[in-house]
Parts: C-alpha cells; structure tokens; sequence
C-alpha cells in the first residue's frame, strides 16, 4: 500500500537557522509531490511541485527551496528561517490532476 | 478575491443535527475535493468530485459544474466530526500543480 512519511512533527528553530523538512513516499514509482503551508489563520498555500527528480516548480517567492533527489523524497530547505517562515507544512504526493491526493502528517515550524 | 470561497467560516451546531458546508470557485476544474483537517494538523482526503454526487457514511458531497458550487453535508452529526473542513479544486488543463484551496470551514459539534 501507499504511504507518505513527514518528520519532524514539530520544530522550534531561531531566526537565522538552516532548515530541512523530509517526506518520502512508498508504495508508488514517479509520483507528482508537493509541498504546501499553512501560516496562521490562513488557507493552504502551495510552495513547490515536482513531477519528476531534479524537477522542481516554484509557486512563491520566498526564503524556501526544494528538492527531489530520489523519486519518492521530497526535501525543503531554507539557509537562514524568518519569522514569517513559521506555520505548518505539508507534504503530498498524487499521480495526476483527475487523481486523488494523500497527505503527510505535517510539520508544525516555529520560529523564534 | 480568492478563487475558492467557503462559508460559514465556523459553525457550531448540536449533536444530531444536519450540518452543510458550502464551496464556490470561479475557476474551471478538473475535480473538487473536501478534506478533513483534525486539531494535530493532519489531513485526510474525504470525497474527490467531478460531477453529481458522492457518499460515504454520514457524508455527503454534491458538485454543480454549471453553477461552480460544491456542498458538504454531515448527517446526523457527532462531536467527533468536529474538524476543519477544506474545500480545494484542480484546475483544468495539464499539469501537475497541485491543490487550490479554501480557507476552511470550522466545525464544533456540541454534545
């Protein structure tokens, strides 16, 4: 069966500090993976997409960066966290637009 | 304006009563999908629509292509459905860029 894995759950990190959240698939070959986040009191907001490795799309500018250096792990780093980085941030993975959406546990980031 | 609007933004009802939650877009779609998001964060997909009606369990979701609406309905409702609810569409078209979402409907069922 299909599983997504998220860590950490929970994060507190100074302003200033390196960032690196982990998601890894199973179950699956070439999924579509997403990153997205919630900041407080806000909708979910997509950051980066990849159809494939080394492929990634960008949908905000922002202090974040992604990458897909397996098939099944998606990677989001920041060199240095800003307050307005906190929030929670999920992972996802899909085989397509017509296809349905499974989701990780989430990671709730705050910054200090 | 956003492109997925839902409403109420909360709602607080008795156990036992009939709950609708409603979602407009005035986008063009490939599917419409409602999720589930508990108190920790996690999020469980519940219905991925593109036309008529789906049901599962307590849950019912129903989609108007013509109209651009969508309708989350919980019968007979339980405290334990209390949760966000998430309205999120997939544009029409090719591609693989994700979700758009609603900001959410949150549910407090009252025992």
């Amino acid at each position: 069966s299909q599983t997504i894995h998220q860590w950490p759950a929970t994060l507190v990190q100074p302003v200033g500090s390196p960032l690196s959240l982990e998601c890894t698939v199973e179950g699956t070959s070439n999924p579509n993976l997403y990153w997205y986040r919630q900041a407080a009191g806000r909708g979910l907001q997509l950051l980066f997409y990849s159809v494939g490795i080394g492929q990634i799309s960008s949908e905000v500018p922002q202090n974040l960066s992604a990458s897909r250096p397996q098939d099944r792990q998606f990677i989001l780093s920041s060199k240095k966290l800003l307050l307005s980085d906190s929030g929670f941030y999920l992972c996802a993975w899909s085989v397509g637009r017509r296809y349905g959406y499974t989701f990780g546990s989430g990671t709730r980031l705050t910054v200090v | 304006k956003n492109e997925v609007e839902q409403s109420p933004q909360n709602l607080t009802a008795q156990e036992g009563e009939f709950i609708t939650i409603n979602c407009s877009y005035s986008v063009g779609i490939s599917a419409l999908h409602w999720l589930q998001q508990h108190p920790g964060g996690g999020i469980v997909s519940l219905f991925m629509l593109s036309s008529g009606k789906k049901k599962h369990g307590r849950l019912i979701a129903t989609i108007n292509i013509q109209e651009k609406h969508s309708s989350l309905h919980i019968t007979a409702s339980h405290p334990r459905d209390s949760a966000v609810y998430i309205c999120a569409v997939s544009l029409s078209g090719g591609g693989a860029d994700g979700l758009t979402f609603g900001k959410g409907t949150h549910l407090i069922i009252q025992p």
